[in-house]
């Protein structure tokens, strides 16, 4: 199953709204994750089953869909959520995505 | 705390072998399947390979089937993945990622819910 993120690259200001989409080549369920990375680190998990925030995760973090058209929206950005964001999918064998570089504007 | 802690990357030319290791602490390893994660530099994750708790169970990613195995010891608390017949494709940072305590033997369908820091393995001649 092939993950398709847009943008590739997203440029905001702290305070406002990221929209990150995932898009599967065939239907995943819910079985997709969302990781944050930021420069030099592991990835962290913030979201797993589409939509289940991972403990410690800021509620400004949220995800949806189902099926294959997936979403990541972060409400008012702070300087520490510019970093790359990654969704995987555990529907159909595991695959990432090629990632989204949230930078500031 | 959960810790994960990656060992064993280097430089190697095409061909060579190279075994790496995950120490886990501040969990029951025991119960937990594990999968090795890469990122070539400047490029997106590829997961690598999995294994069950019990070992039963272990899954390739097709691009080192055949030329990297996953083993892990429990007594040790330690994860491995073998890696043979390197090519300059393989050259990446290598992480050790958890699964989260809800998965079946053989079968998880969540996030990997904590990662070590990675280890670079340069495969270059």
């Amino acid at each position: 199953t092939v993950l398709t993120q847009s943008p590739a690259t997203l440029s905001l200001s702290p305070g406002e709204s990221a929209t990150l989409s995932c898009r599967a080549s065939q239907s995943v369920g819910t079985y997709l994750a969302w990781y944050q990375q930021r420069a030099g680190q592991a990835p962290r998990l913030l979201i797993s089953d589409a939509s289940n925030r991972a403990t410690g995760v800021p509620a400004r973090f949220s995800g949806s869909g189902s099926g294959t058209d997936f979403t990541l929206t972060i409400s008012s950005l702070e300087p520490e959520d510019f970093a790359v964001y990654h969704c995987q999918q555990r529907g159909n064998g595991i695959s990432f995505g090629q990632g989204t570089r949230l930078e500031i504007k | 705390e959960v810790q994960l802690v990656e060992s064993g990357g280097g430089l190697l030319q095409p061909g060579g072998s190279l075994r790496l290791s995950c120490a886990a602490s501040g969990f029951d390893f025991s119960t937990f399947s594990m999968n090795w994660v890469r990122q070539a530099p400047g490029k997106g994750l590829e997961w690598v390979s999995y294994i069950s708790a019990s070992s039963r169970y272990k899954f390739y990613t097709d691009s080192v089937k055949g030329r990297f195995t996953i083993s892990r010891d429990n007594a040790k608390n330690s994860l491995y993945l073998q890696m043979n017949s390197l090519t300059d494709d393989d050259t990446a940072v290598y992480f050790c990622a958890r699964d989260p305590p809800n998965c079946y033997d053989g079968s998880c369908l969540h996030g990997h819910d904590y990662w070590g820091q990675g280890t670079l393995v340069t495969v270059s001649s």
